[in-house]
């Protein structure tokens, strides 16, 4: 079975600089990989996904992630992080086979500072 | 279009109580899912609907949850007895192709249950 570890549970970063938010999976062959955002109080949302061909993708509100398959990687980054991008941010990987259930991180708490 | 709505958005019940929360998914989607997601955690899927049939329920504590999609369109999830180990957001969400885990998934703003 999938999983999926996002190795920091909170991140601080000021506004205006560049970020990064890790995620490592483990699945046997290239699975399915998203990232989705949750604001306080509401639900998630899609952020970006890969699913094949282009190892760097693009997504909503200036976010990127870089598919790796030598790192088992999905990495997700923004060049320059505004105050409203303060959210959780959850990876999740889905199994290109069978009927299994997409599997999400713990996820990570973005804070933002002036 | 409208997004998926649930209610309601706040429940503080006492142990051994009974709960329903209520889920409308977008206008046509096909697939429907129930999520837990334990303060802490990431969502975790508790049953997954393809219209009116059941796809996966798997992780569904089946002694306390029961879940019910009428007419493929709007969901009920149920817990009775709740425990404390209940408390978390419920979240539903639904996708427009039915069972295509490529699908993106649409989340409401979730059900807030506290268990006393």
């Amino acid at each position: 079975a999938q999983s999926v570890t996002q190795p920091d549970i909170h991140i601080t970063v000021s506004e205006g600089a560049s970020l990064e938010l890790r995620c490592n999976y483990s699945y046997g062959a290239t699975p399915y990989l998203f990232w989705y955002v949750q604001s306080p109080g509401q639900g998630l949302q899609l952020l970006l996904k890969y699913f094949s061909g282009d190892t760097l993708v693009q997504g909503i509100k200036g976010f990127e992630a870089e598919f790796k398959r030598s790192q088992s990687s999905f990495n997700l980054r923004k060049p320059s992080v505004h105050w409203s991008d303060a959210a959780e941010y959850f990876c999740a990987v889905g199994a290109r086979s069978g009927n299994t259930p997409l599997v999400f991180g713990k996820g990570t708490r973005l804070s933002v500072i002036a | 279009e409208a997004g998926v709505a649930q209610s309601p958005r706040y429940k503080i019940i006492e142990k051994r109580q009974s709960v329903a929360f209520w889920c409308n998914p977008i206008s046509g989607h096909a697939t429907l899912y129930w999520y837990q997601q334990i303060l802490g955690q990431g969502p975790k899927l508790l049953i997954q609907f393809q219209n009116n049939g059941v796809v996966d329920d798997s992780q569904l504590p089946k002694d306390r949850f029961s879940a019910e999609r009428l007419k493929g369109v709007d969901s009920t999830l149920k817990i009775q007895p709740a425990k404390l180990e209940d408390s978390a957001v419920y979240l539903c969400a639904s996708s427009l192709i039915a069972g295509a885990i490529s699908e993106t998934q649409y989340f409401g703003p979730g059900t807030r249950l506290l268990v006393l």
